[in-house]
């Protein structure tokens, strides 16, 4: 069981808006550590998509953002595409700084 | 930017010893933090641990009584090793770098199978 919890699929339609939950605790999130956003695409390694809770790599859509409130991180997905259908993984740190991964969201685009 | 390769074997028996090494190439292992990461078929990531470019170790309490990743300078490579394997260590491990601005990038991930 993943310390961060992250719903297991959200669904849009083409164009449409998703935002995908990431939600830690006093100790990890809450604890002021920055969020990492994955998209993994089938058969493919995971590719950071968003780093420092809110940045974006220079190859990355600005149909992409991240944000964080409290305890909990979001990744939200606007002018939703086909292609954007993949997997997508949170990833933050503990106290002792040990890596935390969520369980995963499969993002379906209908 | 880095590109990292995994490789060692597909298919190690029970009870055994899985080893693996990450070759980095287009920079140097001299800095950062570097991490091996698991993934079962059909599910979710499961970070193993990582050292950084001093040597320094940090692994996932869970596995950290079989688990031992070391470095290699020179050869500007990093390795897993995990004791005691069974059916549930088969997965696709990769290497990633971890400048604490996310694991960025990653290998393309090898399949390791635990199989008598």
């Amino acid at each position: 069981q993943s310390v961060l919890t992250q719903p297991p699929s959200v669904s849009g339609s083409p164009g449409q808006r998703v935002t995908i939950s990431c939600s830690g605790s006093g100790s990890d999130i809450g604890a002021g550590f920055d969020v990492h956003w994955y998209q993994q695409l089938p058969g493919t390694a995971p590719k950071l998509l968003i780093y420092g809770t809110t940045r974006r790599p220079s190859d990355v859509p600005d149909r992409f953002s991240g944000s964080k409130s409290g305890t909990s991180a979001s990744l939200t997905i606007t002018g939703l595409q086909a292609e954007d259908e993949a997997d997508y993984y949170c990833q933050s740190y503990d106290s002792g700084l040990s890596v935390l991964f969520g369980g995963g969201t499969k993002l379906t685009v209908l | 930017q880095e590109e990292l390769q995994e490789s060692g074997p597909g298919l190690v028996k029970p009870s055994e010893t899985l080893s693996l090494t990450c070759t980095v190439s287009g920079g140097s292992i001299g800095i950062y933090y570097w991490s091996w990461i698991r993934q079962p078929p059909g599910k979710g990531l499961e970070w193993i641990g990582y050292i950084s470019y001093r040597g320094a170790t940090k692994y996932n309490p869970s596995l950290s009584s079989r688990v031992s990743i070391s470095l290699d300078t020179p050869k500007n490579q990093f390795s897993l090793e995990m004791t005691s394997v069974t059916a549930a260590d088969t997965a696709v491990y990769y290497c990633a770098k971890d400048a604490l601005g996310g694991h960025d990038p990653w290998g393309q991930g090898t399949l390791v199978i635990v199989s008598s």
